[in-house]
């Protein structure tokens, strides 16, 4: 079956940027969406599609894809962003995956 | 403004199955896909199945083949997600999701609360 991994931790000073990375052979196919989970919340889209955000999701998330690799970065990140992200794709058998998920620390 | 809205926390002995409810509301229920990802705890997040309302089929992760049946009521706009032959392991948060997408793009949009599942003897 499908994989995506994904840094287990990263980390940002407050105001700075970072990038996420999520690798994995569907993705050479399918574009990847990002969701953010802070602890005891449902996750929340932040990024779908070549470079899309959902209504509400700040400006200063983006997203971007080259061969098996997609990337969500946060540029000037904030307290609030403070939370796991978790990339997830379609493959080809019709099922989805999630990447085994990120936790951003700001600092 | 859709909204999910799911079933309230069950504890179960091993052995046994749950059935955990997800109800649609501010949004067409037919026509879009309903996913349930589950999230054991400190763990990751984790795709177990969707199904298409309208046309009633679903469709699973081969980890939970034959032992998850999701089903839907169009007429109560809910999604339903049974497991069977519950185990410690199968202790998590499970979540229901809207699932939308064609082509290349697909993604989840909108999510329940999460409804707690615990299996111990």
């Amino acid at each position: 079956s499908s994989e995506l991994t994904q840094d287990p931790a990263v980390s940002v000073a407050l105001g700075q940027t970072v990038r996420i990375t999520c690798q994995g052979d569907s993705l050479r196919t399918y574009y990847a969406s990002w969701y953010q989970q802070k602890p005891g919340q449902a996750p929340v889209l932040v990024i779908y599609g070549k470079n899309n955000r959902p209504s509400g999701i700040p400006d200063r998330f983006s997203g971007s894809s080259s061969g098996n690799t997609a990337s969500l970065t946060i540029t000037g990140a904030q307290a609030e962003d403070e939370a796991d992200y978790y990339c997830n794709s379609r493959d080809s058998s019709g099922s989805y995956v999630f990447g085994t998920g990120t936790k951003v620390t700001v600092l | 403004q859709v909204q999910l809205v799911q079933s309230g926390a069950e504890v179960k002995k091993p052995g046994s199955s749950v059935t955990v409810s997800c109800k649609a509301s501010g949004g067409t229920f037919s026509t879009y896909a309903i996913s349930w990802v589950r999230q054991a705890p400190g763990q990751g997040l984790e795709w177990m199945g969707q199904i298409i309302p309208i046309f009633g089929t679903a469709n699973y992760a081969q980890t939970f083949q034959g032992r998850v049946t999701i089903t839907a009521d169009e007429s109560a706009s809910t999604a339903y997600m049974e497991l069977s032959s519950l185990r410690s392991e199968d202790t998590a948060v499970y979540y229901c999701a809207r699932s939308r997408g064609n082509s290349l793009i697909y993604y989840f949009d909108y999510w329940g609360q999460g409804t707690l599942v615990t299996v111990s003897s």
